[in-house]
């Protein structure tokens, strides 16, 4: 069965730390992989996409970036965070050519000092 | 432009009785509607789905509306359970979407008083 990992769990960071979360998703090949961001009361906001290793699409331009060195493992790093930049990201992942929705991860809240 | 809006941000319901989560969309594009449901520092999880070929789905306790002419679905819960209580996303995307892009709403949280 598949499954998604995604961590740490939380973490405290100052600002103008870097910053690297990492997301692995196991049992299957050539998933399309997301990273989202929810900000405190907010909505689900789509970070970075990505339909094959080295292909990332970025929807907002921002602090951060994205990179899939690897067909299963999706990377969000900053080099210097911001305040803004505190919140829960979520990792996901959904079959190619599919339209049976994403599959998120348990995600990570990033607090930033 | 949000392509998809849930306008009510909270939802409060007696335990029993029904909630009905509402989600508007803009994009006649979009041919396939998810609901998910999130429980605090998780993620969310996948609730319930239609296509726009139909008009309802129903799942358990879970029914999904979908009116496509008004551009609008909504969530039903019957009877509502202490447990419902979460944030709960309306995602939509269509067939020719690079990539299988949900587009989510802003989410409403529901609570369930017992």
């Amino acid at each position: 069965s598949q499954t998604i990992h995604q961590w740490p769990a939380t973490l405290v960071q100052p600002v103008g730390s870097p910053l690297s979360l990492e997301c692995t998703v196991e049992g299957t090949s050539n998933p399309n992989l997301y990273w989202y961001r929810q900000a405190a009361g907010r909505g689900l906001q789509l970070l970075f996409y990505s339909v094959g290793i080295g292909q990332i699409s970025s929807e907002v331009p921002q602090n951060l970036s994205a990179s899939r060195p690897q067909d299963r493992q999706f990377i969000l790093s900053s080099k210097k965070l911001l305040l803004s930049d505190s919140g829960f990201y979520l990792c996901a992942w959904s079959v190619q050519g599919d339209h049976y929705g994403y599959t998120f991860g348990s995600g990570t809240r990033l607090t930033v000092v | 432009d949000q392509q998809v809006k849930q306008n009510s941000p909270s939802l409060s319901v007696q335990e029993g009785r029904i909630s009905i989560l509402n989600c508007d969309y803009t994009n006649s594009m979009f041919d396939y509607f998810l609901w998910y449901k999130k429980y605090p520092a998780e993620g969310p999880t996948f609730l319930i789905s239609i296509s726009s070929i139909k008009d309802k789905n129903e799942d358990g306790r879970f029914t999904v509306f979908l009116n496509k002419s008004a551009k609008h679905l909504s969530l039903h819960i019957v009877p509502s359970q202490p447990g419902d209580s979460a944030v709960y996303f309306c995602a939509a995307t269509g067939m020719n979407n690079a990539g299988n892009m949900l587009t989510f709403g802003g989410g409403t949280r529901l609570m369930v008083k017992p």
